[in-house]
């Protein structure tokens, strides 16, 4: 199996230029999620999807879009990058428990926006 | 937003040494998590402290979590190199809603 998986791994874009992030999970997980991390601020939540058919703000949400595909896809789109979007940016995926609520990261996607 | 400071933010031992991380908030938390995030890698789960003054260990690291389930701690006995890394904490409150801390990196120098 190979977890969760992101593309592409690096990207530069200009200011203004548009591009979608992919992830996709093979461990049938109803909840996937979109982070975001930056030195010193740990990871912050862009968008959430709970289940197939539905998704949610996180902490971060201005400036992106998300699809949920299908069960196993979930991208994100940044419409009209900015300075401020160059991150790293992860996807995870999980079984969305209230108590353990253990969520599995992909390697992640380093955006740089000049 | 919930937040998780940790402490020390940068830790930089010798090997054989020991060490702790702190992990603290003003919010009661479900559970909290310890990840473990190499470079160039995504953060990987290493334990979910569940109860209130729950102490788990994982070979040589032992993880706590505070009576009030506001705060947790991470020791490492006798650090290797293979332990190099960023830790960190996470606070689970509810199906979810996962806040992850600021970071400690970890340095062990042969």
């Amino acid at each position: 199996n190979a977890g969760v998986t992101q593309t592409p791994k690096f990207q530069v874009l200009k200011t203004g230029q548009s591009m979608t992030l992919q992830c996709a999970q093979d461990m049938n997980h109803n909840s996937m999620y979109w982070y975001r991390q930056d030195p010193g601020m740990g990871l912050r939540l862009i968008y959430y999807s709970a289940s197939e058919g539905t998704t949610d703000k996180g902490e971060v949400p201005n400036g992106y879009n998300v699809s949920r595909l299908n069960k196993r896809e979930f991208s994100l789109r940044l419409e009209s990058a900015a300075p401020s979007q160059t991150s790293v940016y992860f996807c995870a995926s999980g079984l969305n428990n209230a108590l353990y609520n253990e969520q599995f990261f992909g390697p992640g996607t380093r955006l740089t926006v000049l | 937003t919930q937040l998780l400071e940790q402490s020390p933010q940068f830790l930089s031992i010798q090997e054989g040494e020991n060490l702790t991380v702190y992990c603290n908030s003003s919010s009661v938390f479900s559970s909290l998590q310890w990840y473990r995030q190499e470079p160039g890698e995504g953060p990987v789960l290493l334990v979910t402290v569940v109860t209130g003054g729950e102490v788990k260990k994982l070979k040589r690291l032992t993880f706590q979590f505070g009576d009030a389930r506001k705060d947790s701690s991470l020791h490492i006995t006798a650090a290797q190199p293979g332990d190099t890394g960023l830790y960190l904490c996470a606070g689970v409150a509810g199906a979810n809603n996962l806040f992850f801390g600021t970071g400690t990196r970890l340095t062990v120098i042969p």
